[in-house]
């Protein structure tokens, strides 16, 4: 069964850092981006960031509202993605899920989308 | 940033109603356009994917359709479980972005 589990979400001061992890089961996590992404209570979907497989080079991409605070990185070996989090904000608070971005082709183009997700792991900001 | 503006943010509806909720990209995605489903307490689930591929298992009531920068999702003859949020999300580039979603409810 393809399957991802966060963990590592707590409650935490502003200001302090935090390591969420993702372990992946069921398919080859080395060929996959895998992508974070959060729900603030009560509000919508927000891409957090993604790394990219080694195929496409392992780079990292980030949304512009924790670049420079928020690192992606994974561990191939071991099937774990990993979301570390520094500087944390207030509005850092949300539930954070993993993903796998899937793709697939369509008219000789390939498409991206995140075919399953993990249940989350929530994270509180608060003093 | 490519910005994603979905519309309605809600809508009331009964059992066996169409629905269609629209998502109006800032530039062209090229069919690089997904819906997602959620219900409270739960991950999104995928549901198109390329602005009109129905993925594995998603009953056949839901659709996708691509008119320039305009993305639909009609939900034809609307089932008690179809009552949740529903996301709009582009792939064409990152930073990945998603519309606001929008609340399928009963009337």
């Amino acid at each position: 069964e393809v399957q991802l589990v966060e963990s590592g979400g707590r409650f935490v001061q502003p200001g302090r850092s935090l390591t969420l992890s993702c372990e992946v089961s069921g398919f080859r996590f080395g060929d996959y981006t895998i992508s974070w992404l959060r729900q603030a209570p009560g509000k919508g979907l927000e891409w957090v960031g993604f790394i990219r497989s080694k195929d496409y080079g392992g780079a990292p991409e980030y949304a512009p509202s924790v670049k420079g605070r928020f690192t992606i990185s994974r561990d191939d070996s071991n099937k774990i993605a990993y979301l570390h989090m520094n500087s944390l904000k207030m509005e850092d608070t949300a539930v954070y899920y993993c993903s796998r971005e899937e793709r697939a082709m369509v008219n000789f183009y390939y498409y991206y989308f995140m075919d399953v997700w993990g249940r989350g792991t929530a994270v509180t900001v608060s003093s | 940033d490519i910005q994603m503006t979905q519309s309605p943010s809600s809508v009331s509806a009964s059992v066996g109603d169409r629905v269609t909720i629209t998502c109006r990209a800032s530039e062209s995605l090229s069919g690089y356009l997904n819906w997602y489903q959620q219900k409270p307490g739960e991950a999104p689930k995928l549901l198109i994917y390329a602005a009109s591929k129905l993925q594995r298992g998603v009953p056949s009531r839901f659709s996708g359709a691509e008119s320039g920068t305009d993305f639909i999702l009609t939900i034809n003859t609307l089932q008690p479980e179809d009552f949740a949020t529903y996301f709009c999300q582009q792939s064409y580039g990152a930073p990945r972005t998603f519309g606001r979603g929008t609340r399928v409810d009963l009337k």
